[in-house]
């Protein structure tokens, strides 16, 4: 059984700090993973894949992958409001589905 | 470059209906997969899709089913909808075919209620 967890929150962050979500997944095997953010009533919009081991970063997001402790992050800089949304963390992929957490709740305090 | 389109984006139906919801993928992806997202349970991996083929399919009954045209355009169909299957329909597109590796993008869902 294919699983992902994550804290489902809420956490809240000051507006301008640093935001980490975390994930831990059950699948040894697995090569992909991904970061969605899903504001309310709307879809999951792709933020962050990475594949190997060690920290790839895009803009304000930094994903950490660390497949040995099966655990995944992202870190956020510089938190704006227009971030406060629901991430979630996904592995797999392809022919096999994308398996997800419940997701994590982050909330920007102005 | 157009992004995924589901169609339609809001459907209210009856126990015992059936419904069909329409995906078409983000040009030249040629790989569907199909998603539920319930509050409880959360996003669910129904099946996936790639060359007309259905490749894999998740712990759903037999009620749920899919297919693809040559076009790469998906349709799901739910038959004897039970109140249970009140949920946001997602479906996400993604370039490459084989496993690992793949973005996928999603639709804008379509929101069945089933009364």
């Amino acid at each position: 059984q294919k699983e992902v967890e994550q804290n489902s929150g809420p956490l809240s962050v000051p507006e301008g700090a640093i935001a980490s979500l975390n994930c831990t997944y059950s699948d040894r095997v697995s090569q992909s993973f991904f970061w969605y953010r899903q504001y309310s009533g709307k879809s999951p919009e792709l933020i962050m894949s990475i594949y190997s081991n060690g920290d790839k970063e895009d803009g304000r997001f930094t994903a950490q992958l660390n497949k040995a402790s099966q655990y995944v992050s992202l870190l956020i800089r510089d938190s704006q409001p227009s971030d406060s949304a629901t991430y979630l963390c996904a592995f797999g992929g392809g022919a096999d589905g994308l398996t997800f957490g419940k997701g994590t709740h982050l909330i920007i305090q102005p | 470059k157009a992004g995924v389109t589901q169609t339609p984006r809001y459907l209210i139906k009856t126990r015992g209906q059936q419904v069909t919801l329409s995906c078409s993928p983000i040009s030249g992806h040629r790989s569907v997969s199909w998603y539920q997202q319930t509050p409880g349970q959360g996003l669910q991996f129904l099946f996936e899709y790639f060359s007309e083929t259905q490749r894999n399919k998740g712990n759903f009954p037999g009620r749920f089913s899919g297919r693809q045209f040559s076009n790469s355009r998906s349709e799901m169909n739910v038959s004897t909808l039970e109140l249970g299957d009140s949920a946001l329909y997602l479906c996400a597109s993604s370039l490459v075919g084989t496993s690992g590796y793949n973005e996928q993008f999603f639709g804008p869902g379509t929101r069945l209620t089933v009364l």
